[in-house]
């Protein structure tokens, strides 16, 4: 399927570690590299996650992504009060019907209890 | 640093056009391709299309074909968008976005459609 699904909550209290699935297709997740961001409101996404596992310089290791088949997941380990915020995972899409696309997910609002 | 700008705000009628802006500094303007990716209120982040600035080579998504159009000036290593017959949906916040894996965004600008 040409969409990135994710649930549209997850919470946690401090310290928690908390899970963000992002279900996909063969055409984008399971062939490509799944990306993922972090928004705060009112501001532009900044990249978490590149190419499926890998962190830019910055992020805190509690982030981490991982892949399998059509499926990705974010988790962020140790849960702060500052990474309530909305997450999204993305991915290229390369289906003929498509002539390809860049597909985000329709984001996950992560809320510190 | 990497910095992209962008232009200001914009209100339109239905049926304009707008033309927005994205000025880039910190990095050389063609190494990466660029894109453009709107939000608009409560929906999902939507990709638009991509520039590569080198040699002007563009990409658009098939929702946008035929309506919007990604330039570039490689002189003032700036690029543009320009979306044309503008509905009432097309109010949301574009971005343009650049750097290998998508890791540079500028800071968005609202348009708004009303009549």
């Amino acid at each position: 399927q040409s969409v990135l699904t994710q649930p549209p909550s997850a919470s946690g209290t401090p310290g928690q570690r908390v899970t963000i699935s992002c279900s996909g297709g063969s055409s984008n997740v399971a062939k490509n590299f799944v990306y993922w961001f972090q928004q705060f409101p009112g501001m532009a996404p900044k990249l978490l996650i590149y190419k499926n596992n890998q962190r830019p310089s910055g992020v805190p290791d509690r982030f981490s992504g991982s892949k399998s088949g059509t499926s990705a997941s974010l988790a962020i380990s140790g849960l702060r009060p500052e990474d309530e915020a909305d997450y999204f995972c993305s991915a290229w899409d390369d289906s003929l019907s498509a002539g390809g696309d860049w597909l985000f997910g329709g984001g996950t609002k992560v809320t510190v209890l | 640093q990497v910095q992209l700008v962008q232009s200001g705000a914009e209100v339109k009628k239905p049926g304009a056009s707008v033309r927005l802006s994205c000025k880039a500094s910190g990095y050389t303007f063609t190494t990466y391709a660029l894109h453009w990716v709107r939000q608009a209120p409560g929906q999902r982040l939507e990709w638009m299309g991509w520039i590569h600035p080198g040699n002007g080579v563009t990409k658009y998504s098939q929702k946008f074909q035929g309506r919007v159009t990604i330039t570039r000036d490689k002189s003032a290593s700036t690029a543009y968008m320009e979306l044309s017959s503008l509905k009432s949906e097309d109010t949301a916040v574009y971005f343009c976005v650049s750097g290998d894996d998508l890791g540079y965004w500028g800071q968005g600008t609202l348009v708004t459609i009303s009549s």
